[in-house]
């Protein structure tokens, strides 16, 4: 059962410029988290954000939750190419449950 | 350094085999997981793993068998039932209490001979 679906499922942006991802989910969540995957290799936690908070901050990348709307969104601000990865966001419905993982969304920076 | 450690990488299983993917862990973490993915499809939940000695199924177990004999272990085993075991495979781990993110291996991935 997928709940997060990542939208646009592809993007492609020149460094230097933003980059907004967006998740959708269907049923009720204690957190939603995002994560970065490099080609080939395993998932990096990004960062999580609860239930009762709206927005959340680390470094280059901002986080908010509509827990009304049931989304997410990610923005990466002043990309690089080495942020040329693909993202996923995962809920996670009561506390200790397992994660669900949306389709992701890959990113593409040139220089 | 802590992390989790899958192996072999890359494997190749041949027709009518079992074949054994391995996944250790030194983060002292209680729960494990094993995901499959495939292109264009995220991340699915096979098995996961709460406490030493229990494990339940995810949404896509059948075909494949775990065992948790040990805190640090948590192997997943492809058997010959699975008819379309080409993907790759990712372990991960969670610490205990609330808000805990998941840690990953660097996924082994499996194909046909």
């Amino acid at each position: 059962s997928q709940q997060g679906e990542e939208d646009p499922q592809a993007l492609s942006i020149q460094e230097g410029e933003n980059a907004t991802m967006n998740c959708s989910y269907k049923t009720s969540i204690n957190n939603l988290q995002w994560y970065r995957q490099n080609s080939g290799r395993g998932l990096v936690h990004l960062i999580l954000i609860r239930s009762n908070e709206r927005e959340k901050h680390s470094g280059r990348l901002r986080v908010t939750l509509d827990t009304s709307k049931k989304s997410s969104s990610l923005l990466i601000t002043a990309s690089r190419a080495a942020d040329t990865a693909s993202y996923f966001c995962a809920t996670e419905g009561q506390a200790g449950t397992a994660l669900i993982f949306g389709k992701g969304t890959t990113l593409s920076v040139s220089s | 350094d802590g992390g989790i450690t899958q192996s072999p990488k890359y494997l190749f299983r041949k027709e009518g085999q079992n074949v054994t993917l391995s996944c250790e862990q030194n983060l002292n973490h209680d729960a494990m997981y094993w995901y499959r993915q495939d292109p264009g499809q995220g991340l699915r939940l096979i098995y996961y793993s709460q406490i030493v000695n229990d494990f339940q199924k995810g949404d896509i177990a059948e075909g494949y068998s775990v065992s948790r004999e040990k805190k640090e272990s948590f192997p997943l085993t492809v058997t010959s039932a699975q008819k379309n075991p080409t993907a790759f495979y990712l372990c991960a781990s969670t610490g205990q209490g609330a808000y805990q993110p998941q840690h990953f291996g660097d996924g082994t991935r499996l194909s046909i001979l």
